[in-house]
C-alpha cells in the first residue's frame, strides 16, 4: 500500500479555511484516499473519500491533482469543535484494510 | 442503528489476568475490525472478519491474543494472560463489503480503555 505523508500538526482560528495535505506517491490505479477524523476518547469517524478531481459533502472537500500523488483536504471556517487528529489513508481495491498512519493534530483556537 | 457497541468500556485488571473486550457490529455489516491505538504505536490493526471468517490476524501481537466471531451480532478479543504494556484504548469498527464506488466507511465503536496493572 502507498505510504502516507501529512504534517504532524496544524493551528488554525475559528472561521478561518483549513487545508491539510496527504502526499502519497506511490499510489496505485486501484487505491482510494480517504480521510478520517478522530476526537479525542472516540473512535475515528469517516470524513470524505474521492478517487480522482474533486469530492465535497457537507463536512469537508476533497482535491486530488491528476497525477493523484498527492491530496487536500480543506476544512470550510473551522469551529473549536473540529479540533481533532485527521487521518489521511489510502485504501486498495478489494483489500478491506485501512493503515492509519500518524495523522495531523488540528488545534482551532478561538 | 445504535452504532457499534463495545463493552467493557474500562477495564482494569492485573496482570496475568484474563481480559475479555466485547463487540456488537452494526446490523448488515458484513466486516468486522478490531484495533489497538496506543500513544507510542498509534492505531494498528489487530484482526478482521468477514461474514465470521477470520481473513487477515497478521496484528496480532502473539499467541495471547485471541479473536472469535460467533455469529454476525457478536466478537470478541480475549487477552490472556494480560500484561502492562497490553494497555491501550481497543476499537472495533465494522462495514459493509467494497462497493462499486470505492470501499465503504468503517463505523467505529466508542473503545474499551484496557489498564493492566
Amino acid at each position: 500500500l502507498a505510504k502516507t505523508t501529512q504534517p504532524i500538526s496544524m493551528d488554525s482560528y475559528e472561521g478561518q479555511e483549513v487545508n491539510i495535505t496527504c502526499s502519497h506517491n506511490n499510489i496505485a490505479t486501484n487505491d482510494y484516499i480517504t480521510w478520517y477524523q478522530q476526537f479525542p476518547s472516540q473512535g475515528p469517524r469517516f470524513i470524505i473519500q474521492g478517487y480522482k478531481t474533486k469530492v465535497t459533502n457537507e463536512v469537508a472537500s476533497l482535491f486530488i491533482p491528476a497525477d493523484r500523488k498527492s491530496s487536500t483536504l480543506s476544512l470550510p471556517r473551522v469551529s473549536l469543535s473540529d479540533t481533532a487528529v485527521y487521518y489521511c489513508l489510502v485504501v486498495r481495491v478489494n483489500t478491506d484494510k485501512l493503515i492509519f498512519g500518524t495523522g495531523t493534530r488540528l488545534q482551532v483556537f478561538p | 442503528d445504535a452504532g457499534v457497541i463495545q463493552s467493557p468500556r474500562h477495564e482494569v485488571t492485573e496482570m496475568g489476568q484474563e481480559v475479555t473486550l466485547r463487540c456488537k457490529p452494526i446490523s448488515g455489516h458484513d466486516y468486522l475490525f478490531w484495533y489497538r491505538q496506543t500513544m507510542m504505536r498509534g492505531l494498528e490493526l489487530l484482526i478482521y472478519f468477514n461474514n465470521n471468517v477470520p481473513i487477515d490476524d497478521s496484528g496480532m501481537p502473539e499467541d495471547r491474543f485471541s479473536a472469535k466471531m460467533p455469529n454476525a451480532s457478536f466478537s470478541t478479543l480475549k487477552i490472556q494472560p494480560s500484561e502492562p504494556r497490553d494497555s491501550a484504548v481497543y476499537f472495533c469498527a465494522s462495514s459493509w463489503r467494497w462497493g462499486d464506488k470505492g470501499p465503504y466507511e468503517q463505523y467505529f465503536g466508542p473503545g474499551t480503555r484496557l489498564t493492566v496493572t
